[in-house]
């Protein structure tokens, strides 16, 4: 079983509409969580860290269910440059990050 | 400022052949990275420098892999003997260091998109 598991997707949405995605870890004791966005041929870059409390960051909103163990992301009123893979990243208990292989989103107009 | 810089870009090599891949890190970051990304997959992790410590190796794939960081910046990831299917784009990622929160950001260079004949 991979430590981070992602539905890849693609997940295909209406301009304005909202969507959510999960994201799964198989360590318990993993410390931190991130998103990543990655465009099509370009590098990931940090999207939002994921807090316990769960954070927003404008049209997104990250949660963490330790019990369950997922990561969840959430965009609201979705615009055309939203459309890229999100990568999910855990950091495990010995301090490597640890990626997901991405979910795809797709806005179409 | 500076962001992470990889070069070359691209690379065309024959089968068998030897490569070198450079990485300058962000001035200051003390963590580095190498993962490997295959067309549309995920990041594979390589290889991680941290300060002074032993580099975590745990996912080089073979030992034709190798990476080395000198000076505790700049790192060249080398591939000997190259096959095809090591063809992929090397990405690397820099990152200060610490234990949590903004400072385990990861900043990714463009990567060097390696095509092996």
């Amino acid at each position: 079983r991979k430590e981070v598991e992602q539905d890849p997707g693609p997940f295909n949405v209406p301009e304005g509409a909202t969507v959510a995605f999960n994201c799964t870890y198989s360590n318990s004791a993993s410390q931190s969580f991130f998103w990543y966005r990655q465009d099509c041929r370009k590098e990931p870059k940090l999207l939002m860290s994921v807090y316990s409390s769960g954070n927003e960051d404008g049209r997104f909103t990250a949660q963490l269910n330790r019990a369950s163990q997922y990561i969840s992301l959430l965009i609201r009123d979705s615009k055309l440059s939203d459309s890229a893979t999100y990568l999910c990243v855990v950091k495990n208990s010995w301090g490597k990050l640890q990626f997901g292989a991405g979910t795809q989103v797709v806005v179409t107009p | 400022g500076a962001g992470v810089s990889q070069s070359p870009s691209n690379k065309v090599t024959e089968k068998g052949k030897d490569v070198e891949l450079r990485c300058d890190p962000i001035s200051g970051h003390t963590a580095l990275y190498w993962y490997r990304q295959s067309l549309g997959q995920g990041l594979e992790f390589l290889i991680y420098f941290q300060g002074n410590s032993a580099p975590d190796k745990s996912g080089l794939p073979s030992d034709r892999f190798s990476a080395e960081r000198t000076g505790g910046s700049v790192s060249t990831l080398t591939i000997q003997r190259t096959q095809q299917e090591d063809s992929a784009v090397y990405l690397c990622a820099s990152s200060p260091r610490g234990e949590g929160g903004r400072a385990d950001t990861q900043y990714f260079g463009p990567g060097t998109r390696l095509t092996v004949l």
